[in-house]
């Protein structure tokens, strides 16, 4: 049965402390993978698309990678305004969301 | 673009009205899709269209709940009966190429059946 799986479920950071958020899955024929961030009150907004094993993509700060079996979005000396739920998504037979990561950066 | 935009933006509704919700998506976009946001179950897909045409609709919970898009810049979400377990917060998101691409979404309506 195809499952997105992401951890941990909160984290909280000192700014500036890096780290990194996973998000692991079992999905037939993966078409591709998402991240998104939402903000409390907000619908979620699209941060990056990983296609294939080994690839990788930076946006500011932050930085997604992709095995086949995990994904993970390395945050680099993350600031407060970082702080939201960060959402992985996958595509193959079927979409499905995981239930997020809760990141909070304290100044 | 002013983005996807949902109506109306809160919804306080008595248990057995009917509630409509609203979604104009993002201009050019083929594809259209609803899902509900709760604290315990997440952010669940109830239905997806490609070009005004519903694809899969396996996740609508039950009869009660229907789609339509009616021309590709508008699509309602209707619940008749509503039920307080419908409280949620329910998102419209357009994308160009369903699945596999970018999904934008609206801010959502915030629905509470009492």
């Amino acid at each position: 049965e195809d499952q997105v799986t992401q951890s941990p479920e909160a984290l909280r950071l000192q700014e500036g402390e890096s780290s990194s958020l996973n998000c692991s899955y079992t999905v037939s024929g993966l078409r591709g993978l998402f991240w998104y961030r939402q903000d409390p009150g907000k619908g979620p907004e699209f941060l990056f698309t990983l296609y294939s094993a080994g690839e990788e993509k930076e946006k500011e700060r932050l930085k997604a990678t992709l095995t086949k079996k995990e994904s993970f979005l390395h945050i680099t000396a993350p600031k407060p305004e970082d702080s939201a739920t960060y959402l992985c998504a996958v595509t193959g037979n079927q979409f499905y969301f995981g239930t997020g990561t809760s990141l909070t950066v304290i100044p | 673009d002013a983005g996807v935009i949902q109506s109306p933006r809160h919804e306080v509704t008595e248990m057995g009205q009917e509630v409509t919700l609203r979604c104009k998506p993002i201009s050019g976009h083929n594809s259209l899709f609803w899902y509900r946001q709760t604290m315990m179950r997440g952010l669940e897909l109830l239905i997806y269209f490609n070009n005004n045409v519903p694809i899969d609709d396996s996740g609508m919970p039950e009869d009660r709940f229907s789609a339509k898009m009616p021309n590709a810049s508008f699509s309602t979400l209707k619940i008749q009966p509503s039920e307080p377990r419908d409280s949620a917060v329910y998102f419209c998101a357009s994308s160009l190429q369903g699945f596999v691409g970018e999904q934008y979404f609206g801010p959502g309506t915030r629905l509470t059946v009492t």
